[in-house]
């Protein structure tokens, strides 16, 4: 399976900057995804990251908010823009493998906290 | 909707097996996975199932799944202290967006 990393592994910020989160994967892959898990929560998708055209957002996610970078298969970046303390959660990207079936493996993720 | 439940909690001892749940709602699913999250950690792939399959077996792990009740369960057979941990299980409405259920917290005890 791919091997995902993540910097920063976590971070403190303060209310009303930003934080861009980078994520690489040691393997080309066509779909990149960025999740956010609340504390206490499941994992939510925020968007789906695709080489080459624009990031296809969930509901009640948005690209002034959330811009993501996805220069080559290799390599995305999901900015959190304009922070509030409600940002505070792990952000984590994940890849889709076909290997027998669709598996998606997940970075080890980055720990926001805003204070 | 897409809501995918599971029980919160699940305690168990030591050898024993466990069973963790999982109910879903989208019967389009192609594949539904189990996924494992230790403390501090980031999710692990644990196993999933194709949804044309009743069951699948990967060492101590057994997953079943009844496509008609949407139900979907792990268990953990000879359960040890390190499988302590927070399960999610997901499904796949389309090939690449995973829907997560809330999560259960197993917790083994000696």
């Amino acid at each position: 399976s791919a091997v995902i990393s993540q910097k920063p592994s976590r971070d403190i910020c303060q209310r009303g900057t930003s934080l861009t989160i980078q994520c690489q994967v040691d393997s080309q892959v066509t779909m990149m995804f960025w999740y956010r898990q609340q504390p206490g929560q499941s994992l939510t998708l925020i968007a789906t990251a695709n080489q080459g055209s624009e990031a296809t957002y969930e509901s009640g996610f948005v690209i002034d908010k959330f811009p993501i970078s996805r220069p080559n298969l290799t390599f995305s970046t999901l900015t959190v823009s304009n922070m509030s303390p409600e940002d505070s959660s792990i952000y984590l990207c994940s890849v889709e493998e076909f290997s027998g079936g669709s598996e998606q493996y997940f970075g080890p993720g980055t720990r926001l906290t805003v204070t | 909707g897409e809501d995918v439940e599971q029980s919160l909690f699940l305690s168990v001892r030591e050898g024993d097996s466990s069973v963790i749940n999982c109910t879903y709602t989208d019967s389009s699913s192609t594949y539904l996975y189990w996924y494992k999250q230790e403390p501090g950690a980031g999710l692990q792939l644990l196993t999933y199932i194709f949804s044309n399959m009743d069951m699948k077996q990967d060492q101590r792990l057994t997953v079943l799944l009844n496509k008609k009740d949407k139900h979907l369960s792990l268990r953990i057979a000879d359960t040890q202290t390190g499988d302590s941990a927070i399960y999610f299980c997901a499904e796949s409405p389309n090939t690449d967006k995973l829907i997560f259920g809330t999560g259960t917290r197993l917790q083994v005890f000696p």
